[in-house]
């Protein structure tokens, strides 16, 4: 399975934009890259998903490297609520997909 | 639309024993994952149902089953229980099977095995 690297922690300030990085230099072609982002006592949520051009939803952006070998998931105005471990996976296009979270990133939010 | 639900929300078993978990999923979606989420090991993948029929499974024991019924619930059940058993169970719906769907996750059941 091709591996993820994200930072064990980050810290940003309320209503400000939140940048989480995620390196996947081993990510092949038909590798989708997804997050998802989990809440203190809730199970994981989706966040957003996307396989080369960049994405956008309520929630958040996706940007995604022109090789493909890292991505950025860009939430425009953190909010208390956001404070979450996020978690960036890549899922193959090969029948056997299944959602294997590394330790993610710790987002704190600074009221 | 109702999200994905999970009885019994907390277990507390004794080793050795059985236990049953089980996921009802969103109106609509076929497919059920289940996961086991531990401290130290995070989250790791158990199996996949659709259509009843398990498309995938994960690296875990042969104590580890489930199965999946014509209404789209699912069940998983673990035998023999060991202490290393001990974490959140997750299940997650979604309307189809592919790297390119998003999975809705339940709050998941706490099983404590003493």
């Amino acid at each position: 399975d091709a591996k993820t690297t994200q930072p064990n922690s980050m810290e940003s300030n309320e209503e400000e934009p939140v940048h989480l990085p995620c390196n996947h230099s081993t990510i092949s072609g038909t590798d989708y890259i997804h997050w998802y982002r989990q809440l203190p006592s809730q199970g994981p949520e989706y966040v957003i998903h996307g396989l080369t051009s960049n994405v956008n939803n309520r929630m958040a952006s996706l940007a995604i490297a022109e090789d493909r070998k890292s991505s950025t998931l860009i939430l425009h105005r953190a909010t208390l609520r956001d404070a979450a471990v996020y978690y960036c996976i890549l899922l193959s296009n090969f029948g056997n997909e299944k959602l294997t979270f590394g330790t993610g990133t710790r987002l704190t939010i600074i009221p | 639309k109702a999200g994905v639900t999970q009885t019994p929300r907390y277990l507390i078993k004794t080793r050795g024993q059985q236990v049953t978990l089980s996921c009802s999923p969103i109106s609509g979606h076929r497919s059920v994952s289940w996961y086991q989420q531990t401290p130290g090991q995070g989250l790791q993948f158990l199996f996949e149902y659709f259509s009843e029929t398990q498309r995938n499974k994960g690296n875990f024991p042969g104590r580890f089953s489930g199965r999946q019924f014509s209404n789209s619930r699912s069940e998983m059940n673990v035998s023999t229980l060991e202490l290393g058993d001990s974490a959140l169970y997750l299940c997650a719906s979604s309307s189809r099977v592919g790297p390119y769907n998003e999975q809705f996750f339940g709050p998941g059941t706490r099983l404590t095995v003493l």
